[in-house]
């Protein structure tokens, strides 16, 4: 079955810190990885996939099968990157399961 | 303006009662779905339809039922066997094939009093 993990439900840092955002995956496939942003009263949207390999806003993330991780990653935290993360798994014509989600919370 | 629209943004009803929350999109998307987003739960999938008339239960379908008869509208009833109604539901749709990702609607927040 497929599932996704996200062990941090909130995480704090200070502004200029480094964030990682973990993700774990179970998929005996090859599937398709996303992280999407929900900014407060602002729809769901799309962050990033990787299989574009770009940095959106500063973030980064790796597709790692070994581990099965696709960590959200960026060096140096801004206010404005508060939000609620959710990583998402997809393959081939199917649906989309996300995670439970991580609050980050970037303080001054 | 292309997107996807769901109505109304907030919606109240008496326990008891069926409500219809409406999704369409004009992104030309086969792909239509619907989410329920709790604390602490993240989003879990309700129904999803790949294609117009087909549908399909995902993980959490009693006490809902939907429909697709148009491309571009997938409503979703909320019936009075829903035993925990009250939520944030979100619409989605993607396109078809490899490399697609999800649009997401701004959601309906449902309370069942």
């Amino acid at each position: 079955a497929q599932r996704v993990t996200q062990p941090e439900k909130l995480l704090s840092v200070f502004k200029g810190a480094p964030v990682e955002l973990k993700c774990n995956y179970s998929y005996s496939g090859s599937p398709e990885l996303f992280w999407y942003v929900q900014y407060s009263r602002q729809r769901l949207q799309l962050l990033l996939r990787h299989i574009s390999r770009e940095s959106i806003k500063g973030f980064t993330a790796d597709l790692n099968k070994g581990e099965t991780s696709f960590h959200l990653k960026k060096p140096f935290a801004q206010e404005e990157d508060s939000a609620m993360y959710y990583c998402a798994l997809s393959s081939y014509g199917q649906n989309f399961v996300f995670g439970p989600g991580t609050r980050l919370s970037v303080l001054p | 303006d292309g997107g996807i629209t769901q109505s109304p943004k907030y919606l109240f009803r008496k326990e008891g009662q069926n409500v219809t929350l409406s999704c369409e999109q004009n992104l030309n998307h086969d792909a239509m779905y619907w989410y329920r987003q709790d604390p602490g739960q993240g989003l879990r999938l309700i129904y999803y339809s790949q294609i117009v008339n087909d549908f399909q239960k995902g993980d959490i379908a009693e006490g809902y039922s939907v429909s697709r008869e148009k491309k571009e509208s997938f409503p979703l009833t909320v019936t009075s066997a829903q035993k925990n109604p009250t939520a944030f539901y979100l619409c989605a749709s993607s396109p078809s094939g490899a490399g697609r990702w999800a649009f997401f609607g701004q959601g309906t927040r449902l309370t069942v009093v």
